[in-house]
């Protein structure tokens, strides 16, 4: 069966370093997406491909956080520099596309668990 | 703007007995409605979802769930708790139009099962 790949599944960094997450999506999903869940919360959406497309990055922290998608298939986040409330969990899913009036189911991965020190 | 509330944060069954998670959501269209299961430290995966038609919708693991307009409600539902159902829970709204399908989560019901 088809997964949503990422890593690495846990990352402990210090304040001030740069963190990079890796997400492959599900072959021949074109929408890919990465969420942020803190603990005790459900996931919030940081950003949206379309292929190598941003179509909504409203709630990404752009002054410390970027996202890749140059070939529209795998996807790298990136936190630059890493700050103590960045500690959570980072979700990737990907769906079929478009999402046809916005029901396609989303895939997710297992997630990436980083804690700031 | 699209939310939604999960009224109860912890919820205890034993096993064997119906569980009802309460979902309610605000959003200004026909919404999409989803119910997605997270073990600890795991992904989401999805229990079922709602696109339109038949109000009552069925999933997988033997869990259903039930749409009525007129409350604002999704409602997840099981007749009877396995001690493997232990885990969190989140019920999310999917936006449409050029929304590009964004989900919007609730703050989760953690179910724990009593033997």
């Amino acid at each position: 069966e088809a997964e949503v790949a990422q890593s690495p599944r846990y990352k402990i960094t210090e304040k001030s370093q740069a963190v990079a997450f890796w997400c492959d999506p599900i072959s021949g999903h074109a929408t890919l997406y990465w969420y942020r869940q803190i603990l005790g919360q459900g996931p919030e959406l940081l950003v949206q491909f379309q292929d190598e497309s941003v179509v909504d990055d409203s709630q990404l922290p752009k002054d410390r956080f970027s996202a890749e998608r140059l070939k529209g298939v795998d996807s790298t986040l990136k936190i630059q520099p890493a700050e103590l409330g960045d500690s959570a969990m980072y979700l990737c899913a990907s769906s079929l596309a478009p999402p046809a009036g916005g029901g396609g189911e989303q895939f997710f991965g297992p997630g990436t668990r980083l804690t700031v020190l | 703007a699209q939310s939604v509330t999960q009224p109860d944060i912890h919820i205890t069954v034993s096993e064997g007995a119906s569980l009802e998670l309460r979902c309610n959501y605000s959003y200004g269209a026909t919404p999409y409605l989803f119910w997605y299961v997270q073990s600890p430290g795991q992904g989401l995966q999805l229990l079922l979802k709602y696109f339109s038609g038949d109000t009552l919708v069925q999933g997988i693991k033997g869990f259903e769930a039930e749409f009525k307009r007129s409350q604002s409600s999704f409602n997840l539902r099981k007749p009877s708790v396995h001690w493997s159902d232990a885990a969190e829970y989140f019920c999310a709204v999917g936006a449409g139009g050029t929304s590009y399908g964004k989900l919007t989560f609730g703050q989760g019901t953690i179910l724990t099962v009593h033997p």
